[in-house]
């Protein structure tokens, strides 16, 4: 159990354009999900914290507008990167909560690519 | 701030090699403690994790890292590493309470068939 799937697995996409990528969690429910990022060669940065039915909380330094969060059901949050350019190409993984122990469960991340 | 530090960035070793990938927290309080692994290409896989209890845990792959927390660590050990255990290795810390996970810079190892 506690399965996480992201979608897609990889985008590649030019200048200016939105991606929106999708996180679930196939087999529990999950109020509060976690996007991360990961450039080539480091470890994951938090962006934010997605809990469902209300705002994102966003880490110092992460612009809102940018990377803009969803978490409309308790096993689906959306990242979607506005206006991308190619300094946002990376590696975006996400995660989420299960239980008490507040462990969380990672998916296989979706790797993007801005031309 | 909280952190993580994983000293070594860089490891190399031959097969058949005894393998020990430092982690050091700064958190006073009680914490959880995770490692994972990240093969070439793929996806973040929990190798072990430490809520209570028996400090030295037993994970996948024949890993195995121990808790002391006099010194703020949960190192990572392995007897003998395989060509396959090549692979980024990730330590993380969640204070207890709390969701949030503080991840390492990573230590990338090689091991040479």
């Amino acid at each position: 159990g506690a399965v996480v799937s992201q979608h897609p697995s990889w985008v590649i996409c030019k200048s200016g354009t939105s991606v929106k990528i999708e996180c679930r969690s196939l087999d529990f429910q999950a109020t509060t999900m976690f996007w991360y990022r990961q450039f080539p060669k480091q470890s994951l940065m938090l962006m934010a914290t997605s809990n469902e039915g209300s705002k994102a909380t966003y880490e110092q330094g992460v612009e809102k507008d940018k990377f803009l969060i969803n978490h409309a059901s308790l096993t689906l949050s959306t990242l979607t990167v506005t206006s991308a350019h190619p300094e946002d190409s990376s590696f975006y993984i996400c995660s989420a909560i299960r239980d008490s122990n507040n462990e969380q469960f990672f998916g296989p991340g979706t790797r993007l690519t801005v031309l | 701030a909280q952190s993580v530090s994983q000293h070594n960035h860089h490891v190399i070793l031959s097969e058949a090699a005894s393998l020990e990938l430092g982690c050091n927290y700064s958190y006073g309080g009680t914490v959880n403690l995770f490692w994972y692994v990240q093969y070439p290409g793929q996806h973040l896989q929990l190798l072990l994790k430490y809520f209570s209890g028996d400090p030295l845990v037993k994970g996948i792959k024949g890993f195995e890292a121990e808790f002391i927390k006099s010194k703020f660590s949960f190192n990572l050990r392995k007897p003998s590493v395989q060509w396959s255990d090549t692979a980024e290795y990730f330590c993380a810390v969640k204070p207890s309470g709390t969701y949030k996970y503080i991840f390492g810079t990573g230590t990338r190892l090689k091991v040479l068939a």
